[in-house]
């Protein structure tokens, strides 16, 4: 089975610097999706970032990109330019390219404040 | 509808009762998944339909717990006899398909709280 493992439960950052959420996992499969979700007070989650296990580059969008380690089984999230609205839950999250199977594996989350 | 709703937003229910959740999924979203998420904790999955049938539930914790998708759409999860450790709060998702390539989109879950 998979496991998702975020060791990390607070951070903090300054506005308007960059941070680093770490994040591991355990699998034997070769492919697979790996995600960063965040979650506000509202508690929706929204996708933040996407990276499939097979392509080489790592994903960016906007402030946001990975630094995916396949081979050390990890994937971490930096934050540039960090905003007051960062500030929310993040969670890690692990998809199986199992067809069958298209549940996703959420780590414990990491809860992020930013300070003006 | 424009994103997942969820209803009720809270509830609030006496330890033994009998409860309800609602998932209303994007429309034409043939993929439902149900989460449940404890204090302090990820989300943790429990069942995903594909369309009507459920094709994992290996998630639900014990026969207490129960969802259905009669017609393909909304998604009903049933929870009997609760007990104090179900409170939490209960996610439900919906994507395109259920491929490896698709996007689930979450709602904003119902808090259930057993006292």
């Amino acid at each position: 089975a998979q496991t998702v493992t975020q060791s990390q439960p607070e951070m903090s950052v300054q506005e308007a610097e960059t941070v680093t959420l770490s994040c591991t996992y355990d699998t034997s499969e070769s492919d697979y999706y790996l995600f960063w979700y965040k979650q506000p007070p509202s508690r929706q989650m929204i996708l933040v970032i996407r990276q499939e296990a097979y392509k080489q580059q790592n994903a960016t969008e906007n402030r946001f990109s990975v630094n995916f380690q396949k081979a050390a089984k990890s994937f971490s999230l930096k934050i540039s330019d960090s905003q007051l609205g960062d500030a929310a839950m993040y969670f890690c999250a692990y998809r199986s390219e199992d067809g069958a199977n298209s549940k996703l594996t959420f780590g414990k989350g990491i809860t992020l404040s930013v300070r003006p | 509808g424009a994103g997942v709703s969820q209803t009720p937003s809270n509830k609030v229910t006496e330890k033994g009762k009998y409860v309800e959740l609602r998932c209303d999924p994007i429309s034409g979203h043939t993929a439902l998944y149900w989460y449940r998420q404890s204090l302090g904790q990820g989300p943790e999955f429990l069942i995903y339909f594909q369309g009507t049938g459920a094709a994992d539930d290996s998630g639900l914790p014990n026969d207490r717990f129960f969802a259905v998708r009669p017609e393909g759409s909304v998604s009903t999860l049933k929870i009997q006899r609760t007990e104090r450790g179900d409170s939490a709060v209960y996610l439900c998702a919906s994507s395109l398909t259920g491929g490896f390539y698709t996007e689930a989109f979450f709602g904003q879950g119902t808090r259930l709280t057993v006292v």
